[in-house]
């Protein structure tokens, strides 16, 4: 069965402190791992795609990486404005299957 | 930036109703798609539609729902006899043919709440 981890359920930082999300998952054949952002009560918001192992993408002070197992959401210096809830989905078919996320509070 | 519009934004109705949500997707992108987020839950998948027809659904897309495009520009969701656990926010989504680079694009929700 496809199947998303997402960890740490939720993570508080200090403005300027770095730190790394996890998500781990099992798909039989991976056509993509993707990241969203969901700020509360809105769409999640397309941030990136990685299709396969080694790969990495960055935008803004956000990085992702991925492994045969599991991708990285690494996030450098973040701001107040990064609190959000970021979500890992993996494609099966033409479906996401969607983590249940976690959520980030940055205070400054 | 083309975005993915969604009407109303929320919708309260009364339990055994019939609601119909309905969606505009970005005006290129082929495949259309209904997700549903339970309050505190994770996003989950409904129905795939592609050329018309769907593509693929999941074990919550049971026979009290329907999709349907009505014209060229419109994709609706209905939920013929709506029931207190439909009550959640629902996205609809869209993609193009092929590389996924872009991924899929989301709308804003419907927040649908059954009395």
């Amino acid at each position: 069965e496809d199947q998303v981890t997402q960890s740490p359920e939720a993570l508080r930082l200090q403005e300027g402190e770095s730190s790394s999300l996890n998500c781990s998952y099992t798909v039989s054949g991976l056509r993509g791992l993707f990241w969203y952002r969901q700020d509360p009560g809105k769409g999640p918001e397309f941030l990136f795609t990685l299709y396969s192992a080694g790969e990495e993408k960055e935008k803004e002070r956000l990085k992702a990486t991925l492994t045969k197992k599991e991708s990285f959401l690494h996030i450098t210096a973040p701001k107040p404005e990064d609190s959000a809830t970021y979500l890992c989905a993996v494609r099966a078919g033409t479906a996401l299957i969607f983590g249940k996320g976690t959520t980030l509070s940055v205070s400054s | 930036e083309p975005e993915v519009t969604q009407t109303p934004s929320h919708q309260v109705t009364q339990m055994g109703q019939e609601v119909i949500l309905r969606c505009v997707p970005i005006s290129n992108h082929l495949y259309f798609y209904w997700y549903r987020q339970i309050l505190g839950q994770k996003v989950e998948f409904l129905v795939s539609f592609y050329n018309n027809e769907i593509s693929e659904k999941s074990e919550i897309f049971d026979d009290q729902f329907s999709v349907e495009r009505p014209d060229g520009s419109n994709f609706t969701l209905k939920i013929r006899s709506t029931k207190l656990e439909d009550s959640a926010m629902y996205f609809c989504a869209s993609s193009p043919q092929g590389e996924l680079g872009y991924g899929y694009t989301f709308g804003s929700g419907t927040r649908l709440t059954v009395v």
